[in-house]
């Protein structure tokens, strides 16, 4: 069963980057994932799908702020020129025919 | 607009039952496999269930299993979710999501906001 790992927390100063990360489990180091942001209150929203080459998609209406990239086993989700709307909660999101996992989820806290 | 909205989340007693809807517009929804997400107070994301574009194959967790049942009527471009013999557990917000195929393999790319099913007695 695929794994994926993230940090349960993360900080970063208005105006500056921050780099999230999901690890895919071992034997699954190859996968795609998709990336979700929830702000609080709120239902998920699809930021980006990405793949283990880095090529990556986003979804409607996402801004050029937020990129991914990948290396070995791990997916990243970089976010630049953070604004007090990107405090949310981002979940990693990887599938397969008929099972969907989540990572733990990684929140943001935008200082 | 692409737009997913759920409905039918109550508070309910241990043991009992409930349908959850979640209507789709914006789009061809058949040609799309559909799923429920459920997420308990102050927890991450759980995926409950899925069902392909046709409504022909069906997939759930296991802590669902037997006691849940997804289905879809494309004539209504309605996605629903009967949940039986609910357990104090099941208690969360009940999301549907919109896979990007016709097939239940593919990532995510539209949510609803949420319909919240409460179990207690």
């Amino acid at each position: 069963q695929v794994v994926l790992t993230q940090s349960p927390s993360a900080s970063a100063s208005l105006g500056a980057s921050v780099k999230l990360t999901c690890t895919l489990s071992s034997r699954h180091s190859t996968y795609a994932i998709a990336w979700h942001q929830q702000q609080p209150e709120k239902g998920p929203r699809y930021l980006m799908n990405l793949n283990s080459d880095g090529s990556h998609i986003k979804g409607d209406g996402i801004p050029d702020r937020f990129s991914g990239s990948s290396s070995g086993a791990e997916r990243y989700l970089t976010i630049s020129s953070l604004q007090s709307e990107d405090e949310a909660e981002y979940y990693c999101q990887t599938w397969g025919t008929g099972y969907v996992v989540f990572g733990g989820g990684t929140k943001l806290t935008v200082l | 607009e692409v737009q997913l909205l759920e409905s039918g989340g109550d508070l309910v007693q241990p043991g009992g039952s409930l349908r959850l809807s979640c209507a789709a517009s914006g789009f061809t929804f058949s040609n799309y496999a559909m799923s429920w997400v459920r997420q308990g107070p102050g927890k991450g994301l759980e995926w409950v269930s899925a069902i392909s574009g046709s409504g022909d194959n069906t997939y759930y967790a296991d802590s669902v299993k037997g006691r849940f049942t997804i289905s879809r009527d494309n004539s209504k471009n309605t996605l629903y979710l009967q949940v039986n013999s609910l357990r104090a557990e099941d208690t969360a917000a009940y999301f549907c999501a919109k896979y990007r195929v016709v097939v239940a393999n593919s990532d995510f790319d539209i949510w609803g906001q949420g319909t919240m099913v409460i179990v207690s007695s």
